[in-house]
């Protein structure tokens, strides 16, 4: 069965600082692998995703993340965080055919001036 | 162009009732998810509905059950409350059989006293 762990509850990071946050998902097959986003009060909002192709994904507000097969990871980066992207933050893993998303427990983000 | 919109917003229940939460997808879009979001469950699948039959269920009761009209939007129905049904209640919506993005709605927060 596929499943998403991250591993991450909660992350804390000065505003401008890096950041990465970490992803590992369970499929027999290739993937189908995305990031959401959630601020407060909020619905989901996609960030990117990966079907196939470069393993090196660009999504929106500056954001990027990397398809690791061997480590079956797919972790998402910022080079430089803004104190808008406090929110909280999922993985997804899509399951080919069926349209279902599996969701990861979601990792908290705050950002501190 | 409109997104996906759910309500009520919000809600307060108290043990045995009954609720129903509306849905209407994006324009276009034949597919609509549902899922439940507890505190510190993260996201979990109840339902999948396109072109008016269910696809596809989560692993939850039988109380919760649903169904997608002719025009797409959905209904989710949840018999005898029970406590820990509190929970945002989330809607997605997307183009049928395109394994990929879901559009959520901003959810309908279900309180069960």
């Amino acid at each position: 069965a596929q499943s998403v762990t991250q591993p991450d509850i909660h992350i804390t990071v000065s505003e401008g600082a890096s950041l990465e946050l970490r992803c590992n998902y369970s499929y027999g097959a290739t993937p189908y692998l995305f990031w959401y986003v959630q601020s407060p009060g909020q619905g989901l909002q996609l960030l990117l995703k990966y079907f196939s192709g470069d393993t090196l994904v660009q999504g929106i507000k500056g954001f990027e993340a990397e398809f690791k097969r061997s480590q079956s990871s797919f972790n998402l980066r910022k080079p430089s965080v803004h104190w808008s992207d406090a929110a909280e933050y999922f993985c997804a893993v899509g399951a080919q055919g069926t349209d279902k998303l599996i969701f990861g427990t979601g990792t908290r983000l705050q950002v501190f001036p | 162009e409109a997104g996906v919109t759910q309500s009520p917003t919000h809600l307060i229940k108290t043990r045995g009732q009954q609720v129903t939460l509306r849905c209407s997808p994006i324009s276009g879009h034949t597919s609509v998810y549902w899922y439940q979001q507890a505190l510190g469950l993260g996201l979990q699948f109840l339902l999948w509905y396109d072109e008016g039959e269910e696809r596809n269920r989560g692993n939850f009761p039988p109380r919760f059950s649903g169904r997608q009209f002719p025009n797409y939007s959905s209904e989710l129905n949840v018999n005898a409350l029970e406590l820990e049904d509190s929970a945002l209640y989330l809607c997605a919506s997307s183009w049928g059989t395109v394994t990929g993005e879901l559009f959520f709605g901003e959810g309908s927060r279900l309180t069960v006293l």
